[in-house]
């Protein structure tokens, strides 16, 4: 089974654009979460998307918006980019089917943004 | 506010001992703790999982206990290789209604195991 894929894997952009990031899950999964990895803040929840619809959102600005498609594919955008915006971002799909259950989640190999 | 704490210093141990490393955490109630394991460059792998009812789970050389009293979850690995250098991560899931999928985790350990 493949695992979650993430692109790009790197990407430079400068202050003020913006930029798209793009997951696939593992077939079957309908759970997608993305997570900011920074070297001072640690793992930061995103946002978690299921069956096309946010259940989820964490402390981020509005600048970092996401959707998922009808595939389970999801994207996460972040616009007008500041320098802050650099990090690891990182999407983990999840078997979760609903709640009371955690499951695990098996993480992608990220997305790593450096803002200019 | 709500905190998790990993030992933010590297945990140096030599091949063949037994690794802990320790997570501590307050203003949660989770329902399951669980350990990842991230290398250089890499997303983070899933380990082992905690229900708040367990006491300890164990996988091979890999040990997790967990006290909702202490709030705290120690993570041991016996007979430490080289192979298990690597950033060890905690993560709490409060299973909340309002709160799918929304795993916290603390900032990580780095274990290095010298041969």
């Amino acid at each position: 089974k493949a695992g979650v894929t993430q692109t790009p894997r790197y990407l430079i952009k400068t202050r003020g654009q913006q930029v798209t990031l793009s997951c696939s899950p593992i077939s079957g999964h309908r759970s997608v979460s993305w997570y900011q990895q920074t070297p001072g803040q640690g793992l930061q929840f995103l946002f978690e998307y299921f069956s096309e619809t946010q259940r989820n959102k964490g402390n981020f600005p509005g600048r970092f918006s996401g959707r998922q498609f009808s595939n389970s594919r999801s994207e996460m955008n972040v616009s007008t980019l500041e320098l802050g915006d650099s990090a690891l971002y990182l999407c983990a799909s999840s078997p979760r089917p609903d709640r009371g259950y955690p499951g695990e989640l098996f993480f992608g190999e990220g997305s790593r943004l450096t803002v200019l | 506010s709500q905190k998790i704490e990993q030992n933010s210093e590297a945990l140096n141990i030599q091949e063949g001992k037994t690794a802990t490393l320790t997570c501590n955490y307050t203003n949660y109630s989770p329902a399951y703790l669980q350990w990842y394991r991230q290398d250089p460059g890499r997303g983070p792998v899933f380990l082992l999982l905690i229900r708040e009812n367990e006491k300890e789970k164990r996988k091979e050389r890999l040990k997790v206990t967990f006290d909702t009293t202490l709030k705290q979850s120690l993570f041991h690995i016996t007979a430490s290789q080289p192979a298990d250098s690597a950033t060890y991560l905690c993560a709490l899931d409060t299973c909340d209604l309002d709160n799918f999928n929304k795993f916290y985790f603390g900032s990580g350990t780095k274990l290095n195991v010298k041969p």
